[in-house]
């Protein structure tokens, strides 16, 4: 079975800091990984994806996240932290094969100080 | 467009109610998703659609009964839903034509569901 774990289920950084969003992966079969952004009252949006076709992948509103296999780990970044960033922040599995279900990490909520 | 509408945005009914959450998205997606999400938590999944027919059913409740019309359409109907039922009701749709969960799902913005 497929799953993620998400390290740290709140991260406060400062305007203009590194963003650094931790999560890892456990799966038998190579994964496809996501993350998703949840701002307040609303849906979830994609951020970004991986697909196997690239280690990084590069995502809107500038975030990034790096697979490493030897970690089997997804972290997501984003250099310089924005007030609007605040939100929170679900890291996913699926894979090729069983049915359409999706496995979400349980979160990371992100503050930001200005 | 990668929309997907819910309505409506907020509900509230009692433990005797009837009630509809409605989910349409005009992708062109065969596979569509109902989420149950409580607050601080991850979504959790309750039914998955796929053709329009129901594929997934994580042992949810019968006070809860999905149904796909076509494939622009999902609904859920509540009935002698319970306190701890109030939550984010999230609907998701996918293309739905790769197989497994390989495919970006695409979110409404929730019904908001509070049971008193």
């Amino acid at each position: 079975a497929q799953s993620v774990t998400q390290l740290g289920s709140h991260v406060s950084v400062s305007e203009g800091a590194l963003v650094l969003l931790r999560c890892n992966y456990s799966s038998s079969v190579p994964p496809y990984l996501f993350w998703y952004v949840q701002y307040p009252n609303q849906g979830l949006q994609l951020l970004l994806k991986y697909t196997s076709a690239a280690t990084l992948v590069k995502g809107i509103n500038g975030f990034e996240a790096e697979f490493k296999k030897s970690e089997t780990s997804f972290h997501l970044t984003k250099p310089s932290a924005h007030m609007s960033d605040a939100a929170e922040y679900f890291c996913a599995v699926g894979g090729p094969f069983g049915n359409n279900d999706m496995r979400f990490g349980a979160g990371t909520r992100l503050t930001v100080k200005p | 467009d990668t929309e997907v509408t819910q309505t409506p945005k907020h509900l509230v009914m009692g433990m005797t109610n009837k009630k509809s959450l409605k989910c349409e998205q005009h992708m062109g997606h065969r596979a569509m998703y109902w989420y149950k999400q409580k607050a601080k938590k991850p979504p959790e999944l309750m039914f998955v659609y796929s053709y329009e027919k129901l594929s997934i059913n994580e042992s949810v409740p019968s006070r809860f009964s999905p149904e796909c019309p076509n494939s622009s359409l999902l609904n859920l109907h509540l009935h002698a839903l319970q306190p701890e039922d109030s939550a984010l009701y999230l609907c998701a749709s996918s293309q739905g034509t790769s197989g497994g969960s390989r495919e970006t799902q695409y979110f409404g913005p929730g019904t908001r569901l509070l049971v008193l």
